[in-house]
């Protein structure tokens, strides 16, 4: 019930395309899901979040999709970039601490 | 700000030593936690601190993994002895009631 189950595991886009990853989750106790983006080498740094009581949140090209109902969430990356190229992480947490629970990633490659 | 820093970046030892984490969180975060990412498991909670308090540990695979938080700005991740499984790339992570901050890790090869 813990598990955030994330889809595709990879996926290549054209530069100035539309990246979509998805992500579903069981326990209905989450109530915050962020996303994370991570570069080689690099640790994940948080990308936007969004909480259950709205449907999406849009930060400049990133726009989080929430179906609470369905218990899901999607992600999209509008004008991808080869910038944007790296691993993207959902992830959904509940409680004061936020103790994340992490999909199993999308490694994301946009080509110029 | 300089984010959350951990050292050594790379260790690379044989199978039976002592290995040592070190974690800076940012200052003022209250909350520490301890990731480790495999390919296999991804990214897995093992341990977090509240106010250098372990409140959670129950992530750690096995008695062999040990943490610490002797004050708000350090903490240690030990593995004794080390096994070629423990292999992986350990994150620590730092928040206060904001989102977690991450430091870049520590690549971690038991040969």
């Amino acid at each position: 019930q813990q598990q955030v189950k994330q889809s595709p595991q990879s996926l290549i886009v054209q530069k100035g395309g539309i990246s979509i990853i998805n992500c579903a989750y069981e326990n209905t106790a989450f109530d915050y899901f962020p996303w994370y983006q991570q570069f080689p080498g690099k640790g994940p740094a948080l990308l936007i979040a969004i909480r259950p009581d709205v449907s999406e949140k849009k930060e400049g090209r990133f726009t989080i999709s929430f179906n609470k109902s369905a218990k899901q969430f999607s992600l999209h990356i509008m004008d991808s970039q080869p910038g944007d190229s790296a691993t993207y992480f959902c992830a959904a947490s509940s409680g004061s601490a936020r103790q994340l629970t992490f999909g199993s990633g999308t490694q994301l490659t946009v080509l110029p | 700000d300089a984010g959350v820093i951990q050292s050594p970046r790379h260790e690379v030892t044989e199978m039976g030593q002592e290995v040592t984490l070190r974690c800076k969180p940012i200052s003022g975060h209250d909350y520490l936690f301890w990731y480790r990412q495999t390919m296999m498991r991804g990214l897995e909670l093992l341990i977090y601190f509240n106010n250098n308090v372990p409140i959670d540990d129950s992530g750690m695979p096995e008695d062999r993994f040990s943490a610490k938080m002797p004050n708000a700005s350090f903490s240690t991740l030990k593995i004794q002895p080390s096994e070629p499984r423990d292999s992986a790339v350990y994150f620590c992570a730092s928040s206060a009631a904001g989102p977690k901050h991450f430091g870049d890790g520590t690549r971690l090869s038991i040969l």
